[in-house]
């Protein structure tokens, strides 16, 4: 079985471009969470999509945006990006949203923004 | 929100001793305390996860307990070995009782032969 996968894993922007990244869930997972991990922190949460409809978002500007598709990938988009937004984001899936839910997480896409 | 403080940032340690790494959470809703260990340029992976109705979960070496009431929950891992060295991050499941998870700041463990 193939784990949470993301693509692309590197990326090089400069500042005011837009970015999209992609998730795809382990098969039979119907919720992705998006966090951003800076370097020497821990994940910060971004977004919780279940069934396609966004169900939790955490503390980061309307820049920030994602949606789910019919079949559970998912999409960060990132608009008119900053330096502070050179990150790992990270994608998780977990069978569904409950609390006590696992997240697994995929490897990351590493954004730079120049 | 939630807020999960992590200590210490860094640990060190020789091979065969004990580690331990200690969290405590703010929202008293949270029910789910997951640890995961991420190696340097890899994804943080899941070691081990403890759920409220639990006081104490172990497997092989490595160990958590949590403690509600206080509000707090620590990993320890026993016999470490070389490979154990990593950046260990404990979560608690918030806001509210959803599940996504609030973070530490993590805990970078070296483990010296």
């Amino acid at each position: 079985d193939a784990g949470v996968t993301q693509s692309p894993t590197h990326l090089i922007k400069t500042r005011g471009q837009h970015v999209t990244l992609r998730c795809s869930p382990i098969s039979g997972h119907k919720s992705v969470s998006w966090y951003q991990q800076v370097l020497g922190q821990g994940p910060q949460f971004i977004f919780q999509y279940y069934e396609k409809e966004e169900r939790g978002r955490g503390n980061f500007p309307d820049r920030f945006s994602a949606r789910q598709f019919p079949n559970y990938s998912s999409e960060l988009n990132v608009n008119a990006l900053l330096l502070g937004d050179s990150a790992l984001y990270l994608c998780a899936s977990s069978l569904g949203i409950a609390d006590q839910e696992t997240q697994y997480f995929g490897p990351g896409t590493r954004l730079l923004v120049l | 929100g939630e807020n999960v403080e992590q200590h210490p940032s860094t640990l060190s340690v020789q091979e065969g001793d004990s580690a331990v790494i200690k969290c405590t959470y703010s929202d008293s809703a949270s029910n789910y305390f997951p640890w995961y260990k991420q190696e340097l340029g890899k994804r943080p992976q899941l070691i081990i996860d403890i759920r409220s109705n639990v006081g104490e979960k172990k497997d092989q070496r490595i160990a958590v307990t949590l403690n509600k009431t206080a509000k707090h929950f620590s990993l320890h891992i026993t016999e470490t070995q070389p490979e154990d060295s990593a950046v260990y991050f404990c979560a608690a499941s918030g806001p509210s009782g959803y599940s996504t998870l609030t973070f530490g700041k993590g805990t970078m463990l070296l483990v010296s032969p």
